[in-house]
Parts: C-alpha cells; sequence; structure tokens
C-alpha cells in the first residue's frame, strides 16, 4: 500500500523558534509538495520538488524553505516560526509520468499552531 | 494568475439525491482534472480523474469534463451521509492549482 508519512501529528511552537516538518514517502515518487490549507482558503502549495536536491517555490514560498537531500524524504522548515503558519500542512508525492500522472498521494497532515 | 474556482458551499441534498459540485479553471491548457473527497480532520483522498471531453462514471460518481467551457463536474448518485464532506477540484501538473472546496452535506 502506498504510503506517505508526516512526522508529526500536532506540533505547539513559540513564536520565532526554527520549525522542522517531515515527509517520506515509499513509492519512489519523484515529485514531493508541501501544501497549507486554511479554512476557506483551499490548499496553497509553498514549495516542490522534482527531484534530489531540486526545488521551486509554489505560490506561497515566504517564510518557509525546504530540502530533499534524499529521494523518499522533503522536508518543510520555518525557520523563525509566525502565529500566521499556524496551520495545516500536507506533504504529498506524485509519480512521473504514466496512466496517473498528476494523482497526489497525501500524508495524514501536521497541524501546526504557533503561540 | 492560473485559478481554479469552485463554490463553497455548503451544498446540502437529501439521502438519495444527485450532488452536483462544480468547478470552473482559467488555465486552457490545463489537460487533467482531479477530484478528491476529504473528510473534516483527514488528508484528502483520490476519488476520479478525467483528461478527456465528456463523462467518465466510476460507481456512483460520474465526472464532466468540457474543455470549450473550462468546466468540471462531479455528479455523486445516490448520496449517502457518508458523502458529507468537503470535495477539492485541481488541475494537475507541477504547479498543482487547487479550488478552496465545496463543502456538501447529505442528510440523512
Amino acid at each position: 500500500d502506498v504510503k506517505v508519512t508526516q512526522s508529526s501529528r500536532y506540533l505547539v511552537k513559540r513564536t520565532g523558534e526554527k520549525v522542522f516538518l517531515e515527509c517520506v514517502q515509499d513509492m519512489d515518487h519523484e515529485n514531493m509538495f508541501w501544501y497549507r490549507q486554511d479554512p476557506g482558503l483551499g490548499l496553497r502549495l509553498i514549495y516542490f520538488s522534482y527531484d534530489v536536491k531540486m526545488k521551486e517555490k509554489g505560490d506561497i514560498p515566504e517564510g518557509y524553505s525546504v530540502s530533499r537531500e534524499k529521494k523518499e524524504r522533503f522536508s518543510l522548515i520555518l525557520e523563525s516560526a509566525s502565529t500566521n503558519q499556524t496551520s495545516m500542512y500536507l506533504c504529498a508525492s506524485m509519480p512521473s509520468g504514466g496512466s496517473n500522472t498528476g494523482e497526489l498521494f497525501f500524508g495524514e497532515g501536521s497541524r501546526l499552531t504557533v503561540l | 494568475q492560473k485559478e481554479v474556482e469552485q463554490n463553497s458551499g455548503p451544498l446540502s441534498v437529501p439521502e438519495g439525491a444527485i450532488a452536483s459540485l462544480n468547478c470552473t479553471y482559467s488555465d486552457r491548457g490545463s489537460q487533467s482534472f482531479f477530484w478528491y473527497r476529504q473528510y473534516s480532520g483527514k488528508s484528502p483522498e483520490l476519488i476520479m480523474f478525467i483528461y478527456s471531453n465528456g463523462d467518465k462514471e466510476d460507481g456512483r460518481f460520474t465526472a464532466q469534463l468540457n474543455k470549450a467551457s473550462q468546466y468540471v463536474s462531479l455528479l455523486i448518485r445516490d448520496s449517502q451521509p457518508s458523502d458529507s464532506a468537503t470535495y477539492l477540484c485541481y488541475t494537475g501538473g507541477f504547479k498543482t492549482i487547487f479550488g478552496a472546496g465545496t463543502r456538501l452535506f447529505v442528510k440523512a
């Protein structure tokens, strides 16, 4: 069964702290994504990666960075957390090519609260 | 700015009725379209995808795509209370663009 695993389901951090959100997939997918989801705003793309060490900005990259040192792992970093980064963060992976191109496989989500 | 728009709802239908969820998109270059269902507090799960104009049926679900009108819809026949969720549509590709989602309530 395909699986995308996010390291933490719930986190509470303080303003200014550095936050790491980790995501691991076991499907050998080339592409990985980080979204945040807020009520009324849907899913918004923060960053994506189409290969190891490659990254591309999404729609809302400000205040975030990412790291992809291994194919299966994609990390989201908040260098200095702020209260407006309180949100649900969803990681997803997607295969390249094939009949299911474009299908996203999501992790369970990480709900981050910044106090 | 490429956009995908959905009516946020909530859409309320009685059990057994047909629920119709709609999505319009602005990028004429979009090739693939996906419908996801998301229960409260859970991550999205794929229901259907469609690439070609016309209808695609899978059980109680039918996706309809009209590229000329830049419109994709999802019909749920014989709606059940367990269908109550938020439905997200998105266009495929790297710059995945999601609609904000439509909340569906199916009343028993």
